[in-house]
């Protein structure tokens, strides 16, 4: 049973850029969410996805947006990237919000987005 | 806001020794969740609560959701080697029990010396 899956593992770009990371949820699963995490902090939701709509949205500018598609995958994608987007993105998938165990959310492995 | 206040925020402890930890907030919270990150790992879920008062194991893992419902408590007895990592408390946003759209706090560092 694979869990959730992202892709890439590391990626390197530079002010201005823009950038796409994928995840893949854990089998059974049809809400992902996406969190940011800065270096010794904790993560940060940036918005969760279902039935390939954004459902709710954390405190992050416009910049960040993303997608699912009908076999739950998702993506995030962030435009006109700054110095201080660097950080983990994680993604982390669940049941729909009728299942009791809603909130028990499973995380991937990350992805490392260095902007220069 | 709601925030999540882990204490203490690092320890350095002997193997074998019991671990304890806590996650406190100003609101109430109907769901706990313990995560433990690993380097370069997403955080892997270890206990989730829903319960005030409820006392939950995982093997060598016991946590606890206060019945105040602004406090959790997380304890490892006879920590290993293989415990080290950074542990996260959880729960979900103001409003409702059930959004989905977690809250985390700033992390507990254990190392531990074999």
């Amino acid at each position: 049973d694979a869990g959730v899956t992202q892709s890439p593992t590391h990626l390197i770009k530079t002010r201005g850029q823009q950038v796409t990371l994928r995840c893949s949820p854990k089998s059974g699963h049809d809400t992902v969410s996406w969190y940011q995490q800065a270096l010794g902090q904790g993560p940060q939701f940036i918005f969760q996805y279902y039935e390939e709509e954004e459902r709710q949205r954390g405190n992050f500018p416009d910049r960040f947006s993303g997608h699912q598609f009908p076999n739950y995958s998702s993506e995030l994608n962030v435009n006109a990237l700054l110095l201080g987007d660097s950080a983990l993105y994680l993604c982390a998938s669940s049941k729909d919000q009728f299942s009791s165990s809603y909130n028990e959310q499973f995380f991937g492995p990350g992805t490392r987005l260095t902007v220069l | 806001g709601q925030q999540l206040n882990q204490s203490p925020q690092s320890m350095f402890i002997q193997e074998g020794e019991d671990v304890s930890m806590n996650c406190t907030s100003s609101s109430i919270f109907n769901t706990w969740l313990w995560y433990k990150q690993e380097p370069g790992e997403g955080p892997v879920l270890l206990i989730a609560l829903y319960k005030a008062g409820e006392l939950t194991s995982n093997g060598r893992l016991t946590a606890q959701f206060g019945i105040t419902r602004k406090d959790s408590f997380l304890n490892i007895s006879a920590s290993i080697p293989s415990d080290v990592g950074i542990y996260f408390c959880a729960g979900p946003f103001l409003g409702s029990s059930n959004t989905g759209k977690l809250i985390f706090g700033q992390g507990t560092t254990l190392q531990v010396k074999p």
